[in-house]
């Protein structure tokens, strides 16, 4: 039973372009939000979070966006550059508790030159 | 300064075999974790440890064996290894309060 979704398995840009990642979860006990950037071969990288007291984070050129009421997130990244494809996982976590983190399957960026 | 290790980096073992992996991490950070990636499933948390001696169990715990005696050490053993069991082993740290958390480059498990 996936409690965090990610429906896109792939997604391709063009470079400058916008990138839109999208996440949906189920549970409403979750809290805080963070998206991992993964390359091959390598474990994932912290990218960006987001705790549910708001609705925008950037950092740069990420910016992730929390709907708490349609339990939705998303990850903005502009403009697109070729080193940013990789796959872009999304993770949920109570901020009480051990704090476990539930992701999803992952979304593969390709960014074309 | 590594940071996080994860030993080995690739490992083939037979059904029935056990199997140790190994993290290391130099941060002193207080909890531990194992996840493992599979197509379809994103990550899932086998086993996690909030501090040395402590321990508890994640999503998908059966056929695995974690420790911490060490604060900076956190073996996953598969007692007796499957098929099913091949996967890719990520181990990673995290800091006290809601922070992120911190992955090593991962252990590719193949069980034949």
């Amino acid at each position: 039973d996936q409690q965090v979704k990610q429906n896109s398995p792939s997604l391709s840009v063009q470079e400058g372009r916008i990138s839109i990642l999208n996440c949906d979860y189920t549970n409403s006990m979750f809290d805080y939000f963070l998206w991992y950037k993964k390359y091959p071969a390598e474990g994932p990288t912290f990218l960006i979070s987001i705790s549910s007291i708001k609705d925008k984070n950037e950092d740069g050129r990420f910016t992730v966006f929390l709907n708490k009421s349609a339990k939705h997130l998303s990850l903005h990244i502009v403009p697109s550059q070729p080193g940013d494809s990789a796959v872009y996982f999304c993770a949920a976590s109570p901020q009480t508790g051990a704090n476990n983190l539930f992701f999803g399957t992952g979304t593969r960026l390709t960014v074309i030159p | 300064d590594a940071g996080i290790t994860q030993s080995p980096r690739y490992k083939i073992t037979e059904t029935g075999r056990q199997v140790t992996l190994m993290c290391h991490q130099t941060w002193s950070h207080s909890y531990m974790f194992w996840y493992r990636q599979d197509l379809g499933h994103g990550l899932r948390l086998i086993y996690y440890s909030a501090a040395a001696d402590i321990t508890d169990k994640g999503e998908v715990p059966d056929g695995y064996v974690v420790s911490r005696s060490k604060t900076e050490n956190f073996p996953l053993t598969l007692e007796s290894a499957t098929r099913s069991q091949t996967s890719v082993y990520f181990c990673a740290t995290q800091d006290r309060g809601p922070y992120e958390q911190y992955f090593g480059p991962g252990t590719r498990l193949t069980v034949t």
